[in-house]
Parts: C-alpha cells; structure tokens; sequence
C-alpha cells in the first residue's frame, strides 16, 4: 500500500525558509484522482492544511499563509516538497505529508489517506 | 481558533457510547462531506470516517458517524481503552480549504 515520508531539518532559523520532503512508496504521485497535501500540527494543538499540489502542477494554499508557501512535485523521484519562506516560531510544529484523494474529480469530497509519521520543525535562532 | 468547533474532550467508562460533535456553517459542512481522523498519542492522524458515514476497510463497526445540516457527529459505541486518543472533524470550506475542529480528546475512565 502507498506510505509516505517527510525529511528535511529539523531546526529552521527565523526569517529563513523551511523545506521539506515527502516521498512516495508503494504508488506514484502521478496517480489521477489523487493530489498531494502538507498539513501541520503545533504541539499540542489542532490540525491546519497548508496546501496542495495536483500532478499537473496545479496548487492551492491556505490563505493563512499570506504567500509564503510554494510546494512542488518531482515525478522523477516520486516525490512532493514544501517550501515555507520567512519563517517565526509560530511555524514550529509537526508537519506532515498526506494523500489526498478525490470523489468524482472533486477535493471537497475526498479524504486524506494515508498520512506520513510526521517530522517535527522548530524555528528558533 | 478552528473553522469547525468541537468540544475540547469526551470522555466515558468502557463500554458506554460517546458522541464527538462538530459545527461549522454552509460553506464548509453544509456543502461538503465531512471526514473524521483518529490520533493516537504520538502518532500520525489516521482515517477513521469518510464521507460523513463511511468505514475504510480495518476500521472497527463501533465507530459512526453521520451530518445533518451543517453538523457532524462521530459517535463510538462499546467504548474500549484503546480509543482513547484524539479525534478531528474535516471538511472542505470554500474560502479557505481543508478545515479541521479544534479535537476532541477521548478519555477511557
């Protein structure tokens, strides 16, 4: 089945840009009916979607981010990335990579399965 | 704050039922499914409901959930130690995206 994996540092400073990397076994990110997705988890808080990326390149993000996020696939390594830029340490959380699958060509009567085990970014100097 | 509001804990004796609400509005749950994750303590979320009332394949026939309106619930019924863990309502909300409720955390006493 598909299982994914963040990577990327885990210690950003502030003002810097935060990257990170999912890769994708067990199925390819150009699978239709399927888009790719970064959500976050503050300790001990809630879960906020970042955006997502189609493989056709398409994406969207949350207006919460004012701009500063860009996330990109590379079919070639079968693999999607997310680049928050100008980071504080209000972007200090567990991000996690997950598949987003679609009803009938549409996001908003999909789900998300499965997720990635989730890497934990701090920004601090 | 969160989009969708859920009560911030739920708690029950085994074997009992436990009802998680979730509220929003017409923009998100009243035009949309709405989707419940399951966290374990130190885990990834976890698919647990899917299109408001579904199962996906491994998930035990206690848990349901359904959507009336612009509001969720996920109930779990024969409520076991093993569920005691965080839950999240989703759903798509026009303006901004995927949404989530704040969780609701599920204690086994």
């Amino acid at each position: 089945q598909v299982q994914l994996r963040e990577s990327g540092p885990g210690l950003v400073q502030p003002s810097q840009t935060l990257s990170l990397t999912c890769a994708v076994s067990g199925g390819s990110v150009r699978s239709e009916n399927y888009y790719w997705s970064w959500i976050r988890q503050p300790a001990g808080k809630g879960l906020e979607w970042i955006g997502r990326i189609y493989t056709s390149g398409s994406t969207d993000y949350n207006p919460s981010l004012k701009g500063r996020g860009s996330i990109s696939v590379d079919t070639s390594k079968n693999h999607f990335s997310l680049r928050l830029s100008s980071v504080t340490a209000a972007d200090t959380a567990v991000y996690y990579c997950a598949r987003g699958v679609m009803v009938r060509g549409l996001m908003r009567l999909g789900w998300f399965d499965p997720w990635g085990q989730g890497t934990l970014v701090s920004v601090s100097s | 704050q969160s989009v969708l509001t859920q009560p911030p804990s739920a708690s029950g004796t085994p074997g009992q039922r436990v009802t998680i609400s979730c509220s929003g509005s017409s923009s998100n749950i009243g035009s949309n499914t709405v989707n419940w994750y399951q966290q374990l303590p130190g885990t990834a979320p976890k698919l647990l409901i899917y299109s408001n009332n579904q199962r996906p394949s491994g998930v035990p026939d206690r848990f349901s959930g359904s959507k009336s309106g612009t509001s969720a619930s996920l109930a779990i019924s024969g409520l076991q130690s093993e569920d005691e863990a965080d839950y999240y309502c989703a759903a798509w909300d026009a303006s901004v995206g995927w949404v989530f409720g704040g969780g609701t955390k599920v204690t086994v006493l």
